[in-house]
């Protein structure tokens, strides 16, 4: 089955230094997904990207999915306490299912 | 609107005990899902429904039932519980296979 692997683990960053997670699929996707999930919350919905290539942003964020739609990544510059919370990709492929990625855990060193 | 909807918010059960979980929506979504979460291993799909009265199973079905009588409630039963389903378990629902609403999660704990 469909298996999506996200690295790193986790991440421990400066405070305003900048940090990239990565995510990389065993299959083609027909989107990728991005949740953040603060500490003791649930999963919320940041940004979906659909097109080989397609590159979004959002604020201090920024998301890419590759060319042959199996791998995507999250750059977040000049990371802030906000930011912290454990980051999750998760592929569709047109099934009506996502596979969620491990996620990347991000604390903030102030 | 609520969003999505979880009960209970936290449960403790032996081992061998039986539950239910209720997800509730008031968005209309058609589509309705379970996962659980565990460290280190993201969030696994139970089950999910793509409309009332419809169910498939996920990555993780073993142990776990299912049912979407009404399109706005998807309930996931555990018959007899194992430590092994110690866990949190969040419901999300749909629009279209896209934007996933997730709920604010029910903590398990089986002993």
């Amino acid at each position: 089955g469909q298996q999506v692997m996200q690295i790193p683990q986790y991440q421990h960053v400066q405070e305003g230094e900048d940090f990239t997670t990565y995510c990389n699929s065993s299959t083609t996707l027909s989107n990728i997904q991005w949740y953040k999930q603060r500490p003791g919350g649930h999963p919320v919905f940041l940004i979906q990207l659909v097109k080989s290539g397609e590159v979004k942003k959002q604020k201090r964020l920024t998301f890419q999915f590759g060319e042959a739609k199996k791998n995507s990544s999250l750059h977040i510059t000049a990371t802030q306490t906000t930011d912290v919370g454990t980051y999750f990709c998760a592929g569709g492929t047109n099934d009506y299912k996502l596979s969620f990625g491990a996620g990347t855990t991000v604390t903030v060193r102030a | 609107n609520a969003g999505v909807t979880q009960t209970p918010k936290f449960r403790v059960l032996k081992t061998g005990q039986s539950m239910t979980l209720l997800c509730a929506q008031d968005m209309n979504h058609e589509y309705m899902y379970w996962y659980r979460q565990d460290p280190g291993m993201g969030l696994r799909l139970i089950h999910y429904s793509v409309g009332e009265g419809t169910t498939a199973k996920g990555e993780v079905p073993d142990g776990y039932n299912v049912s979407r009588l009404k399109k706005q409630n998807f309930l996931l039963g555990l018959e007899s519980a194992a430590p092994s389903q110690t866990s949190v378990y969040f419901c999300a629902s749909s629009y279209s296979p896209e934007t996933q609403y997730f709920g604010p999660g029910t903590r398990l704990l089986v002993l």
